[in-house]
């Protein structure tokens, strides 16, 4: 059973592009969660996501930031417009519909660059 | 108020030895569950064990035991005969509310733990 999978995992963007990062879920895990670190800090919770619904995006910034998780296909966080402020590592991490208490898994990341 | 406080920013522990770090929390939901999570140089985030705030007992996972100290809301992570590999980044974690699993984390700030051989 394959884990969570994020990709990429070392992305490089100017200042001014896109950013797209994909999260697979782990098999059978319908429920999608996004967190930013930042240099040298811990982990922050962005957005919490089921199959085509938004459930919490209280951590998301106002502006640039969005995600989805579509009925096929992974969950896509997308950054408009990068700044280099953005440059952090990005975890998604899954759990399934019935979870026990500690199911919650990472992906192991993706590191945006902003130059 | 932070939620999860770990005040140790960093601690250097010869191999072999115990090794404590600390996690202070802070909720009102009687209904939370604690993580604890390593994050070795190589950036991913590796689970290492789990308290729920019903559990009886203290939780404990090979060489990893959790020192759960509920009325001083204290969750420490006690390592037993650390090791080189231990030398990592470490998250205490909070989940609050009881739909179990499907709850935001909640992250302290981390300790960087060196092992000296």
């Amino acid at each position: 059973n394959a884990g969570v999978m994020q990709n990429p995992r070392h992305l490089v963007r100017r200042r001014g592009q896109e950013a797209r990062l994909r999260c697979s879920p782990m098999k059978g895990h319908s429920h999608v969660y996004w967190y930013r670190q930042l240099p040298e800090e811990g982990l922050k919770f962005m957005v919490y996501l089921q199959k085509e619904n938004i459930i919490d995006e209280s951590g998301m910034p106002k502006e640039r930031f969005s995600a989805e998780f579509p009925k096929e296909g992974p969950s896509i966080l997308r950054i408009q417009q990068v700044v280099r402020g953005d440059s952090a590592a990005y975890f998604c991490a899954s759990s399934p519909l019935q979870a026990v208490a500690y199911e919650q898994y990472f992906g192991p990341g993706t590191r945006l660059t902003v130059t | 108020a932070q939620k999860i406080t770990q005040t140790q920013p960093g601690m250097f522990v010869q191999e072999k030895e115990a090794v404590t770090l600390d996690c202070t929390y802070d909720t009102s939901d009687p209904s939370y569950g604690l993580f604890w999570y390593k994050q070795p140089s190589s950036g991913e985030m590796i689970f290492l064990i789990y308290q729920g705030s019903y559990d009886q007992q203290n939780a404990t996972e090979g060489r990893y035991s959790l020192n759960f100290q509920k009325a001083r809301k204290s969750a420490n992570l006690v390592i037993s005969a650390s090791q080189l590999g231990d030398s990592a980044m470490y998250f205490c974690a909070m989940r609050e509310g009881s739909n179990f699993g499907n709850e935001k984390l909640t992250f302290g700030t981390g300790t960087r733990l060196t092992i000296i051989p």
